[in-house]
């Protein structure tokens, strides 16, 4: 596997289900990113990981619950969602450096809440 | 406060056409990059370009090419020749605070045959 990949690719899931959402890169890089991008709104960073501390919660609601046990992994738990966090949620990753950092994408996990 | 705002919600080509995508920002920084990814109907952002603020050369790759403009704060995105294949949306970014990114709203261009 190359690059940044996330599973599922489609979830759907009621209001009271519990998921997760996983991430991987095999870039080596040491920070990751959890963005929703809906269709109403521009893409919003939710989260950002650098060296698996958290350092970036862009006032997410509680419901939805970040962690990243290593740098290579990142998950997002969600549990007791809402029909309009039905969205495409897209992880990034980077190298965290003061000047040549580019964020790259994986493919993203649609997500439908009924 | 960071934004980018890309004005064209949508754009329509015949293929073959040259075709320019606007981007427009706003920062306090004197320091900043600038970006545009290109995000197909996977779903995926693709990077196509960084650029720092110190460097106002406009650069070319094979059929696209970026016009930076520090004086009009733009940073525009021109495919030449455009063919079915660029169909996608496109999103110019600002990266603000380290490593956060905000992003424009994208355009949407569609080339048709």
């Amino acid at each position: 596997e190359t690059g940044v990949t996330q599973t599922p690719r489609h979830l759907v899931m009621g209001m009271t289900n519990k998921k997760s959402l996983k991430c991987e890169q095999h870039l080596g890089h040491n920070a990751m990113y959890w963005y929703k991008q809906s269709a109403k709104k521009p893409l919003e960073l939710m989260f950002v990981y650098n060296f698996k501390e958290q350092t970036e919660n862009n006032s997410v609601p509680s419901r939805f619950s970040p962690e990243c046990p290593n740098s290579s992994h990142l998950f997002l738990h969600l549990h007791t969602l809402q029909p309009e966090d039905s969205a495409l949620y897209l992880c990034a990753s980077s190298q965290w450096t003061d000047s040549t950092d580019t964020q790259y994408f994986g493919p993203g996990t649609r997500l439908t809440v009924l | 406060a960071q934004k980018v705002t890309q004005a064209q919600t949508e754009i329509s080509v015949v293929e073959k056409e040259d075709v320019t995508l606007d981007c427009v920002y706003e920062t306090r920084d004197t320091t900043y990059y600038l970006f545009w990814y290109k995000q197909p109907p996977s779903g995926e952002l693709v990077f196509l370009i960084r650029r720092n603020s110190f460097d106002e050369q406009n650069e070319i790759s094979g059929r696209y090419s970026w016009n930076f403009q520090k004086s009009t704060s733009s940073f525009n995105f021109t495919i030449t020749a455009s063919q079915v294949v660029d169909s996608a949306v496109y999103f110019c970014a600002l990266r603000y605070a380290g490593n956060m990114l905000t992003f424009g709203g994208g355009t949407r261009l569609m080339v048709k045959p």
